[in-house]
């Protein structure tokens, strides 16, 4: 069955390190989009890629980078993992820009 | 923000009783979705409902949109236990891009 994952599921980091999220999806799912969901907060949107060589920043892309390279995968880097960046991390793909999204099960990135 | 608004924030219900959850919005939309996030878990889709849709069932569940109103609501039927979990409405307006609620948290008591 299609899937799309995320690893690692939890990561303790210090502050200034650069980290990389891990997403990988087997849909062929042209759009993967990257949220952060804090509490009080909901989802927010961080970048999102539309295809292949495709990024776009979203509402909170300060502090963090993508790239995509490839239809299955869109890592999330932290470029100097910040304490305001602790959250839970979700990737998403959709296949089309209206049709609903398939997320993993998250990341839990705590930063100390 | 805008970021959308559900109600109530929590829900805590018996099991066979019905939960009804109502998320308000502030712009013209193209859809709106309902997902439902499980403890420790990513969000699942439940049900998407067009702009010129009024209403859509889907096995328990029921969503009803008033684009006068910017309002949507969801109605779960004779709940279970495994239905205690966060929902989430989700809608894409004009950009196109999706804008999440705040979540209510319904617990479904055995």
């Amino acid at each position: 069955d299609a899937e799309i994952t995320q690893s690692p599921r939890h990561k303790i980091t210090e502050t200034g390190r650069q980290v990389t999220l891990a997403c990988h999806q087997t849909w062929n799912h042209n759009n993967m989009f990257w949220y952060r969901q804090d509490l009080g907060h909901g989802l927010r949107l961080i970048h999102y890629s539309y295809g292949v060589q495709d990024t776009n920043k979203g509402e909170v892309s300060d502090g963090y980078s993508v790239s995509r390279s490839n239809t299955e995968d869109l890592p999330l880097t932290l470029e100097s993992a910040a304490s305001s960046q602790t959250s839970v991390y979700f990737c998403a793909s959709s296949p089309t820009r209206n049709s609903p999204l398939h997320f993993g099960n998250g990341t839990r990135l705590t930063v100390t | 923000s805008q970021q959308g608004e559900e109600d109530p924030q929590a829900l805590s219900i018996q099991e066979g009783e019905n939960a009804t959850m109502n998320c308000s919005y502030k712009t013209s939309i193209n859809n709106l979705q309902w997902y439902r996030q499980n403890s420790g878990r990513g969000l699942v889709h439940l049900i998407l409902i067009r702009s010129n849709e009024r209403e859509k069932h889907s096995g328990r569940l029921r969503v009803t949109l008033d684009t006068s109103k910017k309002s949507s609501s969801l109605l779960i039927t004779a709940s279970r236990a495994a239905d205690t979990a966060s929902y989430f409405c989700v809608y894409s307006g004009s950009a196109r891009q999706l804008t999440f609620g705040s979540g209510t948290q319904l617990t479904v008591l055995p």
